[in-house]
């Protein structure tokens, strides 16, 4: 079984520029979640869909992050602008439902600085 | 608010003795317990969860976990380490309450170093 795919692997861009990450998560599996990772901390959630629609956003930063899943398969995260504070580990996860009890399959990651 | 506690930085120990990560938690209901391991440059693993049942849960790669719901905790053990155990441990909940909506929160990552 194929897992969470993840890409760019690295991104190095200025602060204010723009970036989007993609992900693919493993087929089937309706739930899709966004993580920040920063240096020396556990993953934060970003944004948590449930098919294409939104089931929590309540930590992502709107006036600069933005997410969607078209089609309830693949997801982007964009960042625009980036700020030096951006510069973390963007982990994808996807799970098989919904259910609370549902382990999250994650992604290998892109790692952003931001400089 | 949920919340995950790892007190441990880091926990050395030498190879072939137990290994003991500690995980503490806090939700407004019942919990559902994760762990996860980080290896460098890579996502994270998913170990074992607590779901119901037996308080003693057992995972992958021979680690183990027990669930003491006066204490909240859920720490993850291993009765004898080894040098490829050394990495990144994160434990994890979600609140079985549904108001709650299904977050998945992260305790802040336990590094273990096993020496040979």
């Amino acid at each position: 079984e194929a897992g969470v795919a993840q890409s760019p692997r690295y991104k190095i861009i200025e602060k204010r520029q723009s970036v989007a990450f993609w992900c693919n998560p493993i087929s089937g599996h309706a739930t899709l979640y966004w993580y920040q990772q920063i240096l020396g901390q556990g993953p934060k959630l970003l944004i948590q869909f449930q098919n294409n629609g939104v089931v929590d956003d309540s930590q992502l930063p709107k006036d600069r992050f933005s997410a969607e899943r078209l089609k309830g398969v693949d997801s982007t995260l964009k960042i625009q602008p980036a700020k030096l504070e951006d510069s973390a580990v963007y982990l994808c996860a996807s799970s098989f439902g919904a259910a609370a009890n549902t382990e999250a399959f994650f992604g290998q990651g892109t790692r952003l600085t931001v400089v | 608010a949920q919340s995950v506690a790892q007190p441990e930085d880091q926990v050395n120990v030498a190879e072939g003795n137990p290994l003991t990560v500690k995980c503490t938690y806090s939700v407004s209901g019942n919990p559902y317990l994760f762990w996860y391991v980080q290896y460098p440059n890579r996502g994270l693993q998913f170990l074992l969860k607590y779901i119901t049942g037996d308080n003693l849960v057992k995972g992958s790669y021979g680690f183990e976990a027990e669930f003491n719901k006066s204490q909240t905790s859920f720490h993850l053990k291993k009765p004898s380490a080894l040098v490829s155990d050394s990495a990144l441990y994160f434990c994890a909940v979600r609140d079985r309450w549904e108001a709650a909506g299904n977050k998945l929160t992260f305790g802040g990552g336990t590094r273990v170093l096993v020496k040979p």
